[in-house]
């Protein structure tokens, strides 16, 4: 499983759009990349996943470089509901790692 | 659809008591499917993975047991439980196939006294 690093935390305001960065520089080729948000006292929950380019859904978009050693997950407009931690994961099969994830705090 | 099922909610321990939580899915049939410890502020800790019945794999050295009796049911246990054991756990599972999403269960809030 390729080894990720995010930033642990960031700041943002309402109604601001949020980019965060991931490095996987040892991606392989099978490897998709997959966020996930988790709330206190909850389990993770799929946001996206993409391969390559750019992928969009009704939550927020993923740009994939052509490298594909790095991604950014990006959520427009935020809200205090989206004060969460979100993880950046690559990888295909087997054990299933998340890193220390970002801590998103959204201010009013 | 695919349900999965995590019990108790929340669990009071003293040390050196046993463990045992319960996890079961429903909907899929050989399901990948995971143990992780969360501590308060701290990151998701791996702690056991399972490809199939039978098959465990751990990822973290400690005094905790998984084992996969049936397909869709996973439990881990302990036989004396310690401070350090205290923590958020959650069960997961995904499908047994590339690149797919993995789901929580709604986790087990333990505290040992």
């Amino acid at each position: 499983l390729a080894k990720t690093t995010q930033p642990i935390s960031m700041d943002s305001y309402e109604g601001q759009e949020v980019n965060i960065t991931c490095s996987h520089n040892n991606i392989a080729t099978n490897d998709y990349i997959t966020w996930y948000q988790q709330f206190p006292s909850q389990g993770p929950r799929f946001i996206i996943q993409g391969y390559k380019t750019k992928v969009t859904n009704e939550v927020a978009s993923l740009f994939i470089p052509a490298d594909r050693k790095s991604s950014t997950l990006s959520l427009p407009r935020v809200s205090l509901s989206d004060t969460a931690v979100y993880y950046c994961l690559v990888g295909s099969q087997g054990n299933l790692i998340f890193g220390k994830g970002t801590k998103l705090s959204v201010k009013p | 659809s695919q349900t999965i099922h995590q019990w108790p909610a929340t669990l009071v321990q003293p040390v050196g008591s046993p463990l045992s939580l319960e996890c079961t899915v429903e909907g899929t049939s050989n399901p990948n499917l995971y143990w992780y410890r969360q501590a308060a502020g701290r990151g998701l800790q791996l702690l056991f993975y399972s490809v199939g019945i039978g098959q465990i794999s751990s990822e973290v050295p400690q005094n905790l047991s998984a084992s996969r009796p049936q397909d869709r049911q996973f439990i881990l246990s302990s036989k004396k439980l310690l401070l350090s054991d205290s923590g958020f756990y959650l069960c997961a599972w995904r499908e047994n196939t590339r690149n797919t999403e993995a789901f929580f269960g709604q986790g087990t809030r333990l505290t040992v006294v």
